[in-house]
């Protein structure tokens, strides 16, 4: 079935870089994408999140990025944090118009902060 | 606000037994709740849809007998795993969506592990 998935399960950054996680989606129904970090034993903490009718989108240290011609979602972190080390999903809301749809998550990617 | 709780935050139980984990939205109302499985380092996947006053959606191949789901207020919504076997151990994630906002944004609660022995 389709699915939305990621390309790099860990991902090793200094302190103190930008940190670019990706994912890739399948779906090209799917109209909104969000991004969530989850730390260990925790449930997952939105982040940011985009529709399809945008390209970018930014919030405070973090950028998303849309290119629903090749199906690609991108997670931007400026100046990597120790408290950035997380687990990084994307997820994918297949509804519109305000749907309550459930999630589509990604495999994930571990990001690491390196002192 | 929207912040979710979940109790229990862990539960230990023998195989065959049932085990009830509460999911709430503390300050806001939640028309719909959601359940989700997580795997030790594996993604999040969703179980079922709950819709207050009506009877839970569950995504193909999970057992509606065996997780029972019940959304009895707009602020609380209970799934039960009955006759629990090791294999159902895991760690249950339910998400609620803000009653009145843009329908999408799902905040989660910060999940129960479950250890069936």
């Amino acid at each position: 079935g389709e699915s939305v998935g990621l390309h790099l399960p860990t991902l090793s950054v200094q302190e103190g870089d930008n940190s670019i996680i990706n994912c890739a989606y399948s779906n090209s129904a799917s109209d909104y994408f969000i991004w969530y970090k989850q730390e260990s034993g925790k449930g997952p903490q939105f982040i940011i999140d985009i529709r399809s009718n945008m390209d970018k989108r930014q919030g405070q240290r973090v950028t998303v990025l849309l290119n629903k011609t090749v199906k690609h979602l991108s997670l931007q972190i400026a100046a990597t944090q120790p408290g950035d080390s997380a687990v990084y999903f994307c997820a994918e809301n297949k509804s519109s118009g305000g749907g309550a749809d459930g999630l589509t998550f990604g495999k994930g990617t571990h990001l690491i902060i390196q002192p | 606000g929207a912040v979710v709780s979940q109790h229990p935050s862990w539960v230990i139980c023998k195989s065959g037994t049932s085990v009830k984990i509460e999911c709430r939205s503390l300050d806001f109302q939640a028309t719909t709740m959601f359940w989700y499985r997580q795997f030790p380092k594996q993604s999040l996947m969703l179980m079922a849809t709950s819709n207050e006053g009506s009877k839970a959606t569950y995504e193909q191949g999970v057992e509606k007998d065996k997780f029972l789901i019940n959304h009895a207020s707009l602020t609380l919504s209970t799934l039960t795993v009955t006759s629990a076997h090791p294999e159902d151990s895991s760690f249950y994630i339910c998400s609620a969506i803000l009653a009145g906002g843009p329908g999408e944004t799902q905040y989660f609660g910060p999940g129960t592990r479950l250890l069936v022995l």
